[in-house]
């Protein structure tokens, strides 16, 4: 069965560091991966996705993921991260459908000015 | 860029009533979903809808869920008899294409089963 799963509960980085927000996979077949950002008092949004291709996907806001196959491993990053990038952070996989959505638990990231 | 909504943003229940949840999905988009988050836990898959029905559903949609796209425009969550268990935020999302595609939440609805 697919998941997802995304180790740290919360992350904290001071602005203009580099941000790191981590998730592994468990898939069979092909993975289809995404992350979404969740603002308070808001829906998710989408950030990216990595079906097939470039390992590097560029997404939103100056967002990329880091797709590993070896790792299962589907990392976001931001070169440089901005207090405004304080959200809730998920990371999620398509069911062998492709018809549903899995998420994961779910990263807070807090930057500091 | 257009969004999906959802009302109420606050639903408030007894144990044992019936609720409905609205949601309007952006207007060219076929393809809907409910998901529901449990406070502090992982958003969950409940159900997928194209074309007039269901295309897929977790072991938590159960007989006491339904969905329903009522006009043209609505696409409704129902639950008949609520349950304390309930108690999550349900966010509705479409998508105008059928698989691994992005897909555009609303806000939610907190649903709070007393």
């Amino acid at each position: 069965a697919q998941s997802v799963a995304q180790p740290e509960d919360q992350v904290n980085v001071a602005e203009g560091n580099p941000l790191t927000v981590k998730c592994t996979y468990s898939v069979s077949g092909n993975p289809y991966l995404f992350w979404y950002v969740q603002y308070p008092n808001r829906g998710l949004q989408f950030l990216l996705k990595y079906i097939t291709g470039d390992n590097l996907v560029k997404g939103s806001y100056g967002f990329e993921a880091e797709f590993n196959k070896s790792q299962t491993s589907f990392h976001l990053k931001k070169p440089s991260a901005l207090v405004s990038d304080s959200a809730l952070y998920f990371c999620a996989v398509g069911n062998q459908a492709g018809t549903a959505l899995i998420f994961g638990k779910g990263t807070t990231l807090s930057v500091s000015s | 860029e257009p969004e999906v909504t959802q009302t109420p943003s606050h639903q408030v229940t007894q144990m044992g009533q019936e609720v409905i949840l609205r949601c309007v999905p952006i207007s060219n988009h076929l393809y809907f979903y409910w998901y529901r988050q449990i406070l502090g836990q992982k958003v969950e898959f409940l159900v997928s809808f194209y074309n007039n029905e269901i295309s897929e559903k977790s072991e938590i949609f159960d007989d006491q869920f339904s969905v329903e796209r009522p006009d043209g425009s609505n696409f409704t969550l129902k639950i008949r008899s609520t349950k304390l268990e309930d108690s999550a935020m349900y966010f509705c999302a479409s998508s105008d294409r059928a698989r691994n595609e992005k897909l555009f939440f609303g806000s939610g609805t907190q649903l709070s089963v007393l």
